[in-house]
């Protein structure tokens, strides 16, 4: 049983291109987050959504829109590609913070993202 | 200083051998510390929580040390099984967020 699933698991596209990611996971949690990992393999958050709710949203592009339908579906869909955005994006999800701690992240399989 | 730091590595060990990674993080009000291990070309997955106590997990050993700001990850035994980019995890500048150190690679020589 896959956890946190993402589609597709590699996206080559052209420069200027619209395309999107999308993102589910089975564990019962109410966050997701979308990470960013690029060429240096540096693993950074781009957004969190809890409950459906935007929490996070760090400096990214607004090229970047995240979406969440439901709780268990995390979408990102990315306007005007540029050759920057080529990394390795990640899915994760977990329960929400308590009391100061954050819970363990569990991550999808990534989406392997190469703009031509 | 960076939000959390680690040595990049690599780390060159023959099989066998004990090594030990350290991880510095900045914010001293930060409650939540995680090892992640991450296989080439594979999602990172959660190694171990690091507690207030410090912890071990079979040949595997976590310590948090507050005063200094720095949690460890001793490997004892290492197995050619062990090589990976191993990545600690802490919450930064606020409770909710997780920041990732940039991960220490470690080989395990035969």
């Amino acid at each position: 049983d896959t956890a946190v699933s993402q589609t597709p698991k590699y996206l080559v596209t052209q420069m200027g291109n619209d395309k999107s990611i999308k993102c589910e996971q089975n564990l019962g949690h109410d966050t997701m987050y979308w990470y960013k990992q690029d060429s240096k393999k540096f693993l950074k958050i781009m957004f969190s959504y809890n409950n459906k709710e935007l929490i996070i949203n760090e400096t990214v592009p607004n090229r970047f829109s995240p979406k969440s339908p439901d709780k268990a579906h995390l979408n990102l869909h990315i306007n005007s590609l540029e050759l920057g955005d080529s990394a390795v994006y990640f899915c994760a999800s977990s329960h929400y913070w308590t009391s100061g701690k954050v819970d363990t992240q569990y991550f999808g399989p990534g989406t392997r993202l190469t703009v031509l | 200083r960076k939000e959390v730091e680690q040595d990049p590595g690599p780390f060159n060990v023959p099989e066998g051998a004990t090594v030990a990674f350290n991880c510095t993080y900045s914010n001293s009000a930060s409650q939540s510390f995680f090892w992640y291990r991450q296989d080439c070309r594979k999602e990172p997955k959660l190694l171990m929580s690091v507690y207030s106590s410090g912890n071990e997990d079979g040949r595997f050993t976590a310590q948090l040390n507050r005063a200094s700001q720095y949690i460890s990850l001793l490997i004892r035994d290492s197995k050619l099984s062990d090589s990976a980019t191993y990545l600690c995890a802490v919450n930064g500048d606020r409770d909710d967020k997780i920041i990732f150190g940039k991960g220490t690679r470690l080989h395990i020589l035969p």
